[in-house]
């Protein structure tokens, strides 16, 4: 079975640009979270989407946005990109927000450079 | 991730036990969880535990809960170079009736011979 895809791995952005990251989860996990991980907070949960809705955002602001197809494949995007906005973006899937353990499946993550 | 804590760093020689701890703070937190990142790949769940058991074994790896003092722990038997990662604690947590897991920011393991 193949994992969690994620595209692009690498990407180099200026500031005031936008990006989209694609994610492809494990066939049959219907539930797609984000996460942003840098040195200096670590990894922080971006967002949620099960059966294309939105189910949990996380603390960031609007300009960090995303969205789930049906065949379960999530796009993130963030518009008018700061420095500070550089960071390993990773996806997750699993088979559901409240589906056993809940164990997360992780992509290797697009990372992102703003200049 | 700022609720549940982890120490940054561990060192330990080759053929050491290594044990990374944890505290979290949600009391209803169904399952705890720890995952492995080696550089520049994604996060790999190693083992969870369910909040009503105290211990889990599995091969090299040791996980001990103590509910009351919200105090998790993973320790590895023979930790080996290879073991070299940063370790994440992760609780599952209720949130918009939903659950999300909340990592803490990861210990460094590091290996030497």
């Amino acid at each position: 079975k193949a994992g969690v895809t994620q595209t692009p791995r690498y990407l180099i952005k200026t500031r005031g640009q936008q990006v989209t990251l694609s994610c492809s989860p494990i066939s049959g996990h219907r539930s797609v979270s984000w996460y942003q991980q840098t040195p200096g907070q670590g990894l922080q949960f971006l967002f949620e989407y099960f059966s294309e809705t939105q189910r949990n955002k996380g603390n960031f602001p609007g300009r960090f946005s995303g969205r789930q197809f049906s065949n379960s494949r999530s796009e993130m995007n963030v518009s008018t990109l700061e420095l500070g906005d550089s960071a390993l973006y990773l996806c997750a899937s699993s088979l559901g927000p409240q589906t056993g353990s809940g164990e997360l499946f992780f992509g290797e993550g697009s990372r992102l450079t703003v200049l | 991730g700022e609720d549940v804590e982890q120490s940054l760093f561990l060192s330990v020689r080759e053929g050491d036990s290594s044990v990374i701890n944890c505290t979290y703070t949600d009391s209803s937190s169904t399952y705890l969880y720890w995952y492995k990142q080696e550089p520049g790949a994604g996060l790999q769940l190693l083992t969870y535990i369910f909040s009503n058991m105290d211990m889990k074994q599995d091969q090299r790896l040791t996980v001990l809960l103590n509910k009351k003092d919200k105090h998790l722990s993973l320790r590895i038997a023979d930790t080996q170079t290879g073991d070299s990662a940063i370790y994440f604690c992760a609780e599952k947590r209720v949130s918009g009736g939903s659950y999300i897991p909340t990592f803490g920011r990861g210990t460094s393991l590091i290996v030497h011979p």
